[in-house]
């Protein structure tokens, strides 16, 4: 079954650093880009960047380049969202997924993403 | 980059059609057919409807067909049913080299 299975959901202190996980069977992660999302409580989606895990080029938004690290472990499928200091306004859902993309004349365009893991809720509180 | 502009609710009566509404610019909506479209029910992960501006995923209803005309792309639901009642989510790639999303519209059914 294609499915992508993230970490359990994490409770931390601002200023805490935390990486959390988005495991994959290897038919899910070959030849593919695994992206991050955050929803923060009550509001919308946001593209935060994507990783392709056979060399680990990542492209990051503007909005979350710096602030946080994505990185992933090809021996084992596993993709990953770090912090290095939370902060209050970290807090949120983090979906991970598969993002389909294309390669057009040189160029890569990232056209949906069509796996998506259950989600990781990190709530960042004092 | 802004987020692509959606209706922040539409409503419906079973069996009937909407339409979602996403307006983007010349440097996403408008310059690319990388236009995608995400139901997410409470509590659940998103799920891709429609890809490519009008292509279905499989095993998704056709039911749901979606559409582009120059910085707008539309999303309409027709037979409507009960279980449409979620929040729907509209997305471009960009010139930036980037992925944005709609602020999300909330679909009730009547």
């Amino acid at each position: 079954e294609v499915q992508l299975v993230q970490s359990g959901a994490e409770v931390k202190k601002p200023g805490e650093s935390l990486k959390i996980s988005c495991k994959g069977s290897a038919s899910i992660f070959t030849g593919y880009w695994i992206g991050w999302v955050r929803q923060m409580p009550g509001k919308g989606l946001e593209w935060m960047g994507i990783i392709y895990p056979g060399d680990s080029d990542t492209r990051y938004s503007p909005s979350f380049q710096g602030q946080v690290t994505i990185s992933a472990d090809k021996s084992i499928s596993i993709a990953y969202l770090q912090w290095s200091s939370l902060k209050a306004s970290d807090t949120a859902v983090y979906y991970c997924a598969r993002q389909r993309v294309t390669l057009v004349r040189g160029n890569y365009y990232y056209y949906y993403m069509d796996v998506w893991g259950k989600g990781t809720t990190v709530t960042v509180s004092s | 980059q802004s987020a692509l502009t959606q209706p922040a609710s539409v409503s419906g009566s079973p069996g009937q059609s909407i339409t979602i509404s996403c307006t983007g610019t010349s440097s996403d909506v408008g310059a690319y057919n990388y236009v995608s479209w995400y139901q997410q029910h409470p509590g659940k992960a998103p799920q891709p409807m429609i890809f490519d501006v009008s292509n279905r995923p499989s095993g998704v209803s056709n039911r749901f067909s979606g559409s582009k005309s120059g910085n707008t792309a539309s999303l309409t639901i027709s037979g409507l049913q009960a279980e449409d009642e979620a929040d729907y989510y509209c997305s471009s790639y960009t010139r930036s080299s980037t992925v944005v999303f709609g602020g999300g519209t909330k679909l009730t059914v009547l």
